[in-house]
């Protein structure tokens, strides 16, 4: 088992909707998760972190934690066609290595 | 301003070269960190360091060796034993997050092809 899973897609919503990106991790012990959006052919930048259960909210970010079912998703509301990317899950090992999912394409079409 | 700077943006190496990446950053961060991305897939750890003058392996280390003489230099040599070299590199740094986590900070990356 993969240490952070992420479906590839590609997840293709209209302009204007809600894309929900997806993240599982394996180890139980992980306490810091972060997304990272990736343009082709550019290096990936950090937009959220989340450590509590719960939700976090930036702008027309949310991202989601549920440690118990060791589940961390990304929302993107009122998509725009900027927003077409490739997500990267992180997670922290116990050792503050950022370990990365293989990352969703993301394609908002208008 | 502060940042990570890698180069070359691209290089090309010929069969059984070692070629040396070029990684500095600015940031003042302690750890840094090399990975490797190919086509449709995530970064893969190849070297980490957590301070100055001592490194660790990460996944996918054959074929690779770094050092970490400085804070602010790490670079990268792809070396002939590095059975499938052409993939984009990235050098990244990291500082403690307020939550306990590290939060990662990534140079524009190198993308090297074999020819």
């Amino acid at each position: 088992q993969k240490e952070v899973e992420q479906n590839s897609g590609p997840l293709s919503v209209p302009e204007g909707a809600i894309a929900s990106l997806n993240c599982t991790y394996s180890d139980r012990v992980s306490q810091s998760f972060f997304w990272y959006r990736q343009y082709s052919g550019k290096s990936p930048e950090l937009i959220m972190s989340i450590y509590s259960n719960g939700d976090k909210e930036d702008g027309r970010f949310t991202a989601q934690l549920n440690k118990a079912s060791q589940y961390v998703s990304l929302l993107i509301r009122d998509s725009q066609p900027s927003d077409s990317a490739t997500y990267l899950c992180a997670v922290n090992r116990p050792s503050y290595i950022p370990t990365f999912g293989r990352g969703t394409s993301l394609i908002v079409h208008p | 301003d502060g940042g990570i700077t890698q180069s070359p943006k691209y290089l090309f190496r010929k069969e059984g070269q070692n070629v040396t990446l070029s990684c500095e950053q600015n940031l003042n961060h302690d750890a840094m960190y090399w990975y490797r991305q190919d086509p449709g897939q995530g970064l893969r750890l190849i070297y980490y360091s957590q301070i100055v003058n001592d490194f660790q392996k990460g996944d996918i280390a054959e074929g690779y060796s770094v050092s970490r003489e400085k804070k602010e230099s790490f670079p990268l040599t792809v070396t002939s034993a590095q059975k499938n070299p052409t993939a984009f590199y990235l050098c990244a740094s990291s500082i403690p997050s307020t939550g306990g986590g590290t939060e990662a900070f990534f140079g524009q990356g190198t993308r090297l092809t074999v020819v």
